[in-house]
């Protein structure tokens, strides 16, 4: 079946550093979003990507999709205490599911 | 308007006991899902709905599972007889149409002891 990997599994940066996850699929994709769940909550949608090569920007936040529809990254300028939390892409497999990748858990050192 | 919400917001119950999550979505949202998020891993799909028809449930572990959603309103996950290897926080997740913004409950932190 359809896989999503996400990379890193973990970082841990400096606040003010940037920081980037990508998401990666087996498979061509239709659209692909991001969310976000900070430690105890519930993951919280950021943004859909649909077109190739789709980039978008959210303050500090940054979205592209890869001009193959396979893969995405998330890029955060300039890291915040409030940005902890772990990053998931989500993306439709098959006709009606909607898997998630494995998360990248971000820890930012102040 | 109101968001999902989920109930219980914990629960502990022992080995072999059964527990029922309640899921309510977001109101004319036909899709449902459950997740499920085991030890701050990823967050593995259970299973999904449009109204209350079970569309693709094939991340549901086992048949100690299982999930209704009767007239197609809120649904109901149970897990019967739990095992250890069960606990985690469930989520549900409600859309307005395939592909579309996923709204989640906070969750139902299930402990099996």
């Amino acid at each position: 079946g359809q896989q999503v990997m996400q990379i890193p599994q973990y970082q841990h940066v400096q606040e003010g550093e940037d920081f980037t996850t990508y998401c990666n699929s087996s498979t061509t994709l239709s659209n692909i979003q991001w969310y976000k769940q900070r430690p105890g909550g519930h993951p919280v949608f950021l943004i859909q990507l649909v077109k190739s090569g789709e980039v978008k920007k959210q303050k500090r936040l940054t979205f592209q999709f890869g001009e193959a529809k396979k893969n995405s990254s998330l890029h955060i300028t300039a890291t915040q205490t409030t940005d902890v939390g772990t990053y998931f892409c989500g993306v439709g497999s098959g006709t009606y599911k909607y898997i998630f990748g494995t998360g990248t858990r971000l820890k930012v050192l102040a | 308007e109101a968001g999902v919400t989920q109930f219980p917001s914990h629960s502990v119950i022992e080995k072999g006991q059964t527990v029922t999550l309640r899921c309510d979505p977001i109101s004319g949202h036909d899709n449902l899902y459950w997740y499920r998020r085991v030890m701050g891993k990823e967050i593995k799909f259970l299973l999904h709905f449009v109204k209350e028809s079970k569309q693709d449930e094939s991340g549901m572990p086992n048949n100690r599972f299982l999930a209704e959603r009767t007239g197609g309103t809120y649904s109901t996950l149970k897990v019967q007889p739990a095992e250890l290897e069960d606990s985690g926080v469930y989520f549900c997740a409600s859309t307005r149409q395939v592909n579309t913004e996923a709204f989640f409950g906070q969750g139902t932190r299930l402990t099996v002891v």
